[in-house]
């Protein structure tokens, strides 16, 4: 079974307009951590916003938001007022064992490709 | 801002050589390296993990006979592919984590293209 599952491979949004991307995990882990990434053309990762399982509070960052819920164990990206700099690919990624310190590398999902339009 | 450098960014070589893709930390120490394999329109792979001074692990379907990992230091680890085939073409990303306690983030460096004629 796939551990992180973006179901949208592409989406074309209005220049301005609300972005939600969609990322549903799953871990059998109480203590995980939730990243969403982004990938522009040039391949570099740029990192967006970190959420952990244990964090009360939504993860905010600027123009981005992380809308937590733990129950259906979803973790969907929210970019508001999109730009025309937003285009790339968006992936969601989760690292299991965060209290530990465990060392474990991310899993990735498997990316959406964010166009924004004039 | 912590930054992850990779040098080359991108290499051709021909089918049977050895390539070696460094991987340094610039401003921090990193504890823990890891190396991600990206086919083209495809989502990133974690192939190994890195701790400086001990053997690299290795994730399942991940041959350690071809894909040499050192991690010699707190700022350097190498993965060398070792008798490349043309499908063993592919981006290769490391990322590096803090040695600070903590700390949860990995910093990415910009990736490698590596093309095998």
């Amino acid at each position: 079974a796939q551990k992180i599952t973006q179901t949208q491979p592409g989406m074309f949004v209005q220049e301005k307009e609300a972005v939600t991307l969609d990322c549903t995990y799953d871990t059998s882990d109480p203590s995980y951590g939730l990243f969403w990434y982004k990938q522009p053309s040039s391949g570099e990762m740029i990192f967006l916003i970190y959420q952990g399982s244990y964090d009360q509070q939504n993860a905010t960052e600027g123009r981005y938001s992380l809308n937590f819920q733990k129950a259906r164990k979803s973790a969907n990206l929210v970019i508001s007022a999109s730009q025309l700099g937003d285009s790339a690919m968006y992936f969601c990624a989760m690292r299991e064992g965060i209290s530990g310190g465990g060392a474990d590398g991310l899993t990735f999902g498997k990316g959406t490709h964010l166009i924004i339009q004039p | 801002g912590a930054v992850v450098s990779q040098h080359p960014s991108w290499v051709i070589c021909k089918s049977g050589t050895s390539v070696k893709i460094e991987c340094r930390s610039l401003d921090f120490q990193a504890t823990t390296m890891f190396w991600y394999r990206q086919f083209p329109k495809q989502s990133l792979m974690l192939m190994a993990t890195s701790n400086e001074g001990s053997k690299a692990t290795y994730e399942q379907g991940v041959e350690k006979d071809k894909f040499l990992i050192n991690h010699a230091s707190l700022t350097l680890s190498t993965l060398t592919v070792t008798s490349a085939h043309p499908e063993d073409s592919s981006f290769y990303i490391c990322s590096a984590r803090s040695r600070l306690a903590g700390s949860y983030e990995q910093y990415f460096g910009p990736g490698t293209r590596l093309t095998v004629t």
